[in-house]
């Protein structure tokens, strides 16, 4: 069964660096998701993306975040100055169209902020 | 936005019982409502959905059932295994989009 897949599995950075977090959906899907989970709570949205542009976006994804489709098979998340409080684990999903089909999601990033 | 409420935050039963997990959605819009399953270290996985267009939805020890007009939702799963034991979460969105999770439901199923 193809999966989406995520690298590096563990991240660690200096406060103020910045980090990108890359992410290879499954082929045929065209929505793109990350989503962030702090240790212990629940799993938060950060953004969607589809046909090459945000779709929604929360209130977490404030100006340090961007994402990118570099090419046709990866999707990034960059964080610009990283911050203590970013450190979680950042999940990437794919559906394989908009509305209403399961998102999967990928075995996720571990960010540590040091 | 959306805000998606869980009950209980911990749930332990004993082997063969059930377990009912519940939570309630606050905006009407909102059509897709997925569950979770999520162990430790690992990745969320799907285990069942349902789309506001149905009421009820099976798959084998696992059901869910949706109230529109209450804007709540449930989790049924019959017949526990020690397998089960794993934070449960549900979410709910508008298309697939914007996607808010409940706090999730540690279930722990004695054997």
């Amino acid at each position: 069964e193809p999966e989406v897949t995520q690298t590096p599995s563990h991240q660690v950075t200096q406060m103020g660096q910045e980090v990108i977090l890359r992410c290879v959906p499954i082929s045929n899907h065209l929505y793109f998701y990350w989503y962030r989970q702090i240790l212990g709570q629940k799993v938060e949205f950060l953004v969607s993306f589809y046909n090459n542009e945000i779709s929604e976006k929360s209130e977490i994804f404030d100006d340090q975040f961007s994402v990118e489709r570099p090419d046709g098979s990866n999707f990034t998340l960059k964080i610009r100055s990283t911050k203590l409080e970013d450190s979680a684990m950042y999940f990437c999903a794919s559906s394989a169209l908009g509305g209403n089909q399961p998102q999967h999601f990928g075995d996720g990033t571990r960010l540590s902020i040091l | 936005g959306e805000n998606v409420e869980q009950h209980p935050s911990t749930l332990s039963v004993q082997e063969g019982d059930s377990a009912v997990i519940k939570c309630t959605y606050s905006d009407s819009a909102s059509n897709y409502f997925p569950w979770y399953k999520q162990e430790l270290g690992k990745r969320p996985q799907l285990i069942i959905d349902i789309r506001s267009n149905v009421g009820e939805k099976k798959d084998q020890r696992i059901a869910v059932t949706l109230n529109k007009t209450a804007k709540h939702f449930s989790l049924h799963i019959t017949e526990t295994q020690p397998e089960d034991s794993a934070v449960y979460f549900c979410a709910a969105s508008y298309n697939n989009n914007d996607m808010r999770f409940g706090a999730g439901t540690r279930l722990t199923v004695k054997p």
